[in-house]
């Protein structure tokens, strides 16, 4: 069974718009912490944001917000005011705690557009 | 403070050659992790490595592919006889203790192809 899900395989946004990216997660574990990573098109890996399943607020970074619904097992990427840098493909990441490895979803492509 | 290297960034192999991949992790971690990302899909782990040990190898396949961390030097992955669907981006992450929800740095990965 698919643990991370990302429906949008693809998404056009206008240049300073905001842009929600949408994940949804499967998990039995009670403690997991979920996560956002950026893969500009040069390839690296870059951290945006993360969320225990026990926090209390919605992870903020800057521009970045998790919007973590625990019910629904959701964990929505919230990216303000968008950049053109911010054209690239974002996955979203989950681990279990007590697991030693990181399970990512497809990923959705964004595009961002002057 | 450096952060993950890996080398080669790109590496180009023939079919049935062997690949090696290094991994020198930031400093003070001694934990690496191996993750495969083929076209198009998010990244899949392969194994996890401590100093001279393999704790977790279930994301490996069970031929040809390799890893190891010793004392000294970088860990390696090792493809043996490549084939065509081993052509892929190989990333690998360090943290410095095992179980820290976040702190798995990744490196900027080696992207394989084979000919």
């Amino acid at each position: 069974a698919q643990k991370i899900t990302q429906t949008q395989p693809g998404m056009f946004v206008q240049e300073k718009e905001a842009v929600t990216l949408d994940c949804t997660y499967d998990t039995s574990d009670p403690s997991y912490g979920l996560f956002w990573y950026k893969q500009p098109s040069s390839g690296e890996m870059i951290f945006l944001i993360y969320q225990g399943s026990y926090d209390q607020q919605n992870a903020t970074e800057g521009r970045y917000s998790l919007n973590f619904q625990k019910a629904r097992k959701s964990a929505n990427l919230v990216i303000s005011a968008s950049q053109l840098g911010d054209s690239a493909m974002y996955f979203c990441a989950m681990r279990e705690i007590g697991d030693d490895k990181i399970i990512f979803g497809k990923g959705t492509r964004l595009h961002i557009l002057p | 403070n450096a952060g993950v290297m890996q080398n080669p960034r790109h590496l180009v192999r023939r079919r049935g050659q062997e690949a090696r991949l290094r991994c020198s992790p930031m400093k003070g971690h001694s934990h690496v992790y191996w993750y495969r990302q083929l076209p198009e899909e998010g990244l899949k782990f392969m194994v996890y490595l401590q100093k001279e040990n393999i704790i977790d190898e279930s994301g490996m396949p069970k031929e040809r592919f390799s890893a190891e961390f010793p004392k000294e030097g970088p860990s390696i992955l090792r493809i043996q006889q490549v084939v065509r669907g081993d052509s892929a981006a190989y990333f690998c992450a360090s943290s410095p203790i095992r179980y820290r929800e976040y702190e798995q740095y990744f490196g900027p990965g080696t992207r394989l192809t084979v000919t």
